[in-house]
């Protein structure tokens, strides 16, 4: 089973940049489809985006023109690039993986607390 | 597109069943077999363990089932545990919206 590990900021100030890592273990990164998910009060299990090996790319038209999602295979490794954030931005942000794009996110990271004050 | 609707919380006695149901709409459940159920314990991350409607991943115990009829999916958990006490969220696909969640259902044993 692939494991999954967040890493990035816990604070990111208003209009800034929120940036993300997600280290990938014990399979190879081109079987799945890397998804960034995030999770709040407000809003509750929020997808972001996801990209698969091939460079494709999809995302929330809530947040697409805010989002970038990268895929760096030779240190298994994806990220997450969220500008302009506000407190709205506030959560729980967990990377995962789909096995094959079947529609279901079979691993999760342990997830990681962003924190933009108002 | 707008999030699936669960209802907020369902409860139950050790050993007895409940069922959750996640409402969606002709554009996700209503089309396609892509329906997966998480369990998410407090401070935890959400685990997977329902997907493709029916089908249960290695591990999870088969007192968890899901179905799906029209637009609406449901979740059964049968002969309740303790451990079962935890937050559980549906998830569809929905064209090219691959991660449509739903509301979320506390389960109180």
């Amino acid at each position: 089973q692939v494991q999954l590990q967040e890493s990035g900021p816990g604070l990111v100030k208003p209009s800034e940049t929120l940036s993300l890592t997600c280290d990938v273990s014990g399979d190879s990164m081109n079987k799945y489809y890397w998804s960034w998910i995030r999770q709040s009060p407000r809003k509750g299990l929020e997808w972001i985006a996801y990209i698969f090996h091939s460079g494709k790319t999809n995302y929330n038209p809530s947040l697409k023109s805010r989002v970038t999602i990268s895929l760096d295979t030779s240190k298994s490794r994806f990220s997450l690039k969220l500008n302009s954030v506000t407190a709205a931005d506030t959560a729980v942000y967990y990377c995962a993986g789909d096995f094959d794009g079947a529609g279901a996110l079979v691993s999760w990271g342990q997830g990681t607390l962003v924190t933009v004050p108002s | 597109q707008s999030a699936l609707t669960q209802p907020r919380s369902v409860s139950g006695s050790p050993g007895q069943s409940v069922a959750i149901s996640c409402i969606g709409t002709s554009s996700d459940i209503g089309t396609y077999d892509y329906v997966s159920w998480y369990q998410q314990h407090p401070g935890k991350a959400p685990k997977l363990i329902i997907h493709d409607v029916s089908k249960r991943p290695s591990g999870v115990p088969d007192r968890f089932s899901g179905s799906k009829s029209g637009n609406t999916a449901s979740l059964t958990v049968s002969g309740l545990q303790a451990d079962d006490e935890a937050d559980y969220y549906c998830c569809s696909y929905a064209g090219n919206f691959p991660y449509a969640f739903g509301t979320g259902t506390k389960v109180t044993v």
